[in-house]
C-alpha cells in the first residue's frame, strides 16, 4: 500500500501563480523526498527534508514537514510553463531498508 | 557520470515471449530498484538490491517475473513468458544509500506486448 498520499490529484494554476501540493502520510519516517516527473520521463529528486525539520528552500520550492500531522507541503513559487509535470512525495525509514515509498503524484499543469 | 542507463528504450513484443530489460547504476552506488509505472497503478516497486543482494521481491507480481545483479554495474529485469497486462514504463532507479537515500531514475524502458 503506498505510504504517501498527495493532494490534490491534478492540478491546473497560470504561468506567475504559486503551486501549492500535499502529501499526507501513515507512519513515523526519517526524511521525506519530492520528485518530479516530466511526461515520458524518469522521475528526478528535487529535495529532501529531515524528520527533524520543519521548512525546506531550495530556488522556488519550499517544503514543510509537520510530523505530528504526519503531511507535507511542496510549495512551487512563481510557476512557469516549463514546471508542468507529476509532482511525488516518498517516505524514508530506516527500518523498512533501503527503499522509498511513493505516493500517487500530483499532476500539475501551468498554463503560459 | 552518465546517470542511470537503461536499454532498451522501447520494447514491443508479442505476447509470450521473453522480454529482458537492463540497466546500468550510477557508479558507487549500493542500491538498485526496479519499478513498474502505468496510469492504473501508479509506480509500483517491484524489487531491490542492496550490495547486488535481492532484498525484497515481494513486489514482483508473479513468478514470470525474475530480476538479477550479477556484479555492481549490471541488473536485469526479466518476464518470460510476457502477457498484454505487463505493457508498462519500467524504471531502474539507484541510490547511495548514504544516510540521504535520494533515489536517481533510469530514463525507463516502454514496454508494449500485444
Amino acid at each position: 500500500s503506498q505510504q504517501g498520499e498527495e493532494d490534490p490529484q491534478a492540478l491546473s494554476i497560470q504561468e506567475g501563480e504559486n503551486a501549492t501540493m500535499n502529501c499526507s502520510y501513515k507512519t513515523s519516517i526519517n526524511n521525506l523526498q519530492w520528485y518530479r516527473q516530466n511526461s515520458g520521463r524518469g522521475l528526478v529528486h528535487l529535495i529532501l527534508i529531515r524528520s527533524n525539520e520543519r521548512e525546506k528552500h531550495s530556488g522556488r520550492l519550499r517544503v514543510t514537514l509537520d510530523t505530528s500531522k504526519k503531511s507535507s507541503s511542496l510549495l512551487i513559487t512563481a510557476s512557469r510553463a516549463a514546471d508542468t509535470a507529476s509532482y511525488f512525495c516518498a517516505t524514508f525509514r530506516y527500518n523498512a531498508g533501503n527503499m522509498l515509498t511513493f505516493g500517487g503524484g500530483t499532476r500539475l499543469m501551468v498554463k503560459p | 557520470d552518465a546517470g542511470v542507463i537503461q536499454s532498451p528504450r522501447h520494447e514491443v513484443t508479442e505476447m509470450g515471449q521473453e522480454v529482458t530489460l537492463r540497466c546500468k547504476p550510477i557508479s558507487g552506488h549500493n542500491s538498485l530498484f526496479w519499478y513498474r509505472q502505468t496510469m492504473m497503478r501508479g509506480l509500483e516497486l517491484l524489487i531491490y538490491f542492496n550490495n547486488n543482494v535481492p532484498i525484497d521481491d515481494s513486489g514482483m507480481p508473479e513468478d514470470r517475473f525474475s530480476a538479477k545483479m550479477p556484479n555492481a554495474s549490471f541488473s536485469t529485469l526479466k518476464i518470460q513468458p510476457s502477457e498484454p497486462r505487463d505493457s508498462a514504463v519500467y524504471f531502474c532507479a539507484s541510490s547511495p544509500g548514504t544516510e540521504r537515500y535520494e533515489q536517481y531514475f533510469g530514463p525507463g524502458t516502454r514496454l508494449t506486448v500485444t
